[in-house]
């Protein structure tokens, strides 16, 4: 069965620095790999997806992650992040012929002035 | 902007008492989900429901979960004789259509059984 592997559960930043939250997952035959963020007291929003085409896909807000097929990852980055970027993030993957998206744990993003 | 919109917000229940939690998909969409994440764990998958009839369910969703779509509109969870550990938040998700297209997250309905 798909899993889908967040390593890191809480990660602590300062204004400005970069920042890279990992993402693993388990079988890379035929996979959609998605990045949805919940800030405090909201649903889950999508952030960026891979679906196929360019390896490096982009948001709106600054954040890209990359599909690596070699080493079935597809981990988030930002170069500079804001206060405003303190949320949860959560990886998820569907497998080609199902429905449902399986997620990670999530990953805790704080940003501190 | 459309969105999935999910009440109540937060629910308390007894153990042993039936709940209905509500959702209302994006309009246009014809794929619709239930979603728990029990606190400090995963967001898991429940159910996938079209054209009226589930399509996929997961192991989770057992004998005591069902679904509806009663009148074209609203897309409901029932939980009969709820358990503590199904305290957890619920998310409705909807989709334009199977496969790569983006599903949307209602805001979640926190279920506390007491």
């Amino acid at each position: 069965a798909q899993s889908v592997t967040q390593l890191d559960s809480q990660v602590p930043v300062f204004e400005e620095a970069p920042v890279e939250l990992r993402c693993n997952y388990s079988s890379s035959v035929s996979v959609y790999l998605f990045w949805y963020v919940q800030y405090p007291n909201q649903g889950l929003q999508l952030l960026l997806k891979y679906l196929s085409g360019s390896t490096l896909v982009e948001s709106i807000n600054g954040f890209e992650a990359e599909f690596n097929k070699s080493q079935t990852s597809f981990h988030l980055r930002k170069p500079s992040v804001h206060i405003s970027d303190t949320a949860e993030y959560f990886c998820a993957v569907i497998q080609g012929g199902s429905e449902k998206l399986v997620f990670g744990k999530g990953t805790k993003l704080t940003v501190n002035p | 902007e459309p969105e999935v919109t999910q009440t109540p917000s937060h629910q308390v229940t007894q153990m042993g008492q039936e709940v209905i939690l509500r959702c209302v998909p994006i309009s246009n969409h014809l794929y619709f989900y239930w979603y728990r994440q029990i606190l400090g764990q995963k967001v898991e998958f429940l159910v996938s429901f079209y054209n009226n009839e589930i399509s996929e369910k997961s192991e989770i969703f057992d004998d005591q979960f069902s679904v509806e779509r009663p009148d074209g509109s609203n897309f409901t969870l029932k939980i009969r004789s709820t358990k503590l550990e199904d305290s957890a938040m619920y998310f409705c998700a909807s989709r334009v259509k199977q496969g790569s297209t983006e599903a949307f997250f209602g805001q979640g309905t926190r279920l506390t059984v007491v």
